[in-house]
């Protein structure tokens, strides 16, 4: 199993505030790595899918680096609003390119 | 509209009676994977399929049984549950193993 790890594990923050959280992941045999935003009751949606390193995508005010040598991805949010409030997760593709492996997440909360 | 359906959302049951999970989806996806979500624990995944009759294990097989007859519908079944695989449970497709991952809207299964 591999390990794909995100921090913090959870983080409160000021409406209008920036921030930004880590996936770290085995940097061996990479593949792909995908982030996705899972709002309370709803299901995942993906945010980005990204393979090459120093890839940067932008969804709005979310953004993502990733440095597939070292093994890390930043998740960026600017100008938090309190809709932004989710869990993100990370997780990663790699080896036989099958079996995707999901981080345990970052709870975001954004307070108004 | 492109989407994963699950079925049933709830369920109630007790040890040791079979049950299935169903997941459809209508994108013509290639890819189809379960996942099981605990607290703490993250989305882990249980069974995956890159296509017609081709199944494998994920991290969690265990108690669990898939099948890939159709390219749209891939059932999950507990044969014989127990209250250890009380959980969240999600199915997801994608074009490939790599692609995004699109999310049925959840079962909450709780086995007596």
């Amino acid at each position: 199993i591999l390990n794909v790890e995100q921090s913090p594990q959870s983080l409160h923050v000021q409406e209008g505030d920036s921030t930004n959280f880590t996936c770290s992941f085995p940097s061996s045999n990479f593949y792909a790595l995908h982030w996705y935003r899972w709002e309370t009751a709803k299901s995942p949606e993906a945010l980005f899918v990204m393979t090459l390193n120093g890839d940067e995508k932008k969804k709005g005010r979310i953004s993502a680096t990733l440095n597939t040598k070292e093994g890390y991805s930043y998740l960026y949010i600017k100008g938090s609003q309190p809709e932004d409030s989710a869990t993100y997760l990370c997780a990663s593709l790699s080896g036989s390119a099958r079996q995707l492996t999901f981080g345990s997440g970052t709870q975001l909360t954004v307070l108004p | 509209e492109a989407q994963v359906t699950q079925n049933p959302r709830y369920l109630i049951t007790v040890t040791g009676k079979k049950l299935t999970v169903t997941c459809s989806q209508n994108m013509n996806h290639e890819y189809m994977s379960w996942y099981r979500q605990d607290p703490g624990l993250g989305l882990r995944q249980i069974y995956y399929s890159m296509n017609v009759e081709v199944t494998d294990k994920g991290d969690v097989p265990e108690g669990y049984k898939v099948s890939r007859k159709e390219k749209r519908n891939f059932p999950l079944i507990l044969e014989s549950p127990s209250p250890n695989q009380t959980s969240l449970y999600f199915c997801a497709s994608s074009f490939t193993s790599g692609g995004e991952q699109f999310f049925g809207p959840g079962t909450r299964l709780t086995v007596l």
